[in-house]
């Protein structure tokens, strides 16, 4: 079975600028979720999808974050403009239907650094 | 926002001994438990998962939960070098019922 898969692995920008982030969940994924980890910090919840409908992004901050999930299977997290603090890695999960017994599998990442 | 609380630790123990992380939450309705080991610069791993009272065993690792305490805890037998991580705990908790991480612990293992 293929894992998450997520790119870029790693990006370097200032600060400012914008930035994209693509992930592709595990085949037959139902529930797709976003993460962002800062360095010392466990992972927080930026967005959940359920197949291509949001399901909480209470987390996101809207001003400068969007996300979509086009037919329900490939996902990408956008950033414009990025800022300082966005520096962080980027975890894109995904589970089988989003439930409580539904463990998330989780892709490598992508490490932004804004400088 | 519902939180998850962990020593970030480090905890360190020598090869061979018994590893505890211990973690607190505060939503008292929460239902479903779970402990991640990510090591560095990799992603979090799921290891055990925990829904009733009690304790859960499988292999060298043991869950043990609470609900009365809102307490959770990961114990780790005869712990290898291997071992050495963080390890984050992780609550199914909030009003959309999203999985909520702890800072982490991190663990290492002394050979």
């Amino acid at each position: 079975e293929a894992g998450v898969a997520q790119s870029p692995r790693y990006k370097i920008i200032e600060k400012r600028q914008s930035v994209a982030f693509w992930c592709n969940p595990i085949s037959g994924h139902a529930t797709l979720y976003w993460y962002q980890q800062i360095l010392g910090q466990g992972p927080k919840l930026l967005i959940q999808f359920q197949n291509n409908g949001v399901v909480d992004d209470s987390q996101l901050p809207k001003d400068r974050f969007s996300a979509e999930r086009l037919k329900g299977v490939d996902s990408t997290l956008k950033i414009q403009p990025a800022k300082l603090e966005d520096s962080a890695v980027y975890l894109c999960a995904s589970s089988l239907s989003g439930t409580n017994n539904s463990p998330l599998h989780f892709g490598n990442g992508t490490r932004l650094t804004v400088t | 926002q519902k939180e998850v609380e962990q020593n970030s630790g480090p905890l360190s123990v020598p090869e061979g001994a018994i590893a505890s992380l211990n973690c607190t939450y505060s939503d008292r309705g929460s239902q479903s438990f779970f402990w991640y080991r990510q090591y560095s610069g990799k992603s979090p791993e799921l290891i055990m998962s925990i829904y009733s009272n009690g304790d859960k065993e499988d292999g060298r690792f043991t869950a043990q939960l609470n609900k009365a305490s809102q307490y959770v805890s990961l114990l780790i037998r005869d712990s290898q070098p291997s071992d050495s991580a963080t390890y984050l705990c992780a609550v199914i908790g909030g009003s959309q019922g999203n999985l909520i991480f702890g800072k982490g612990t991190k663990l290492s293992v002394k050979p």
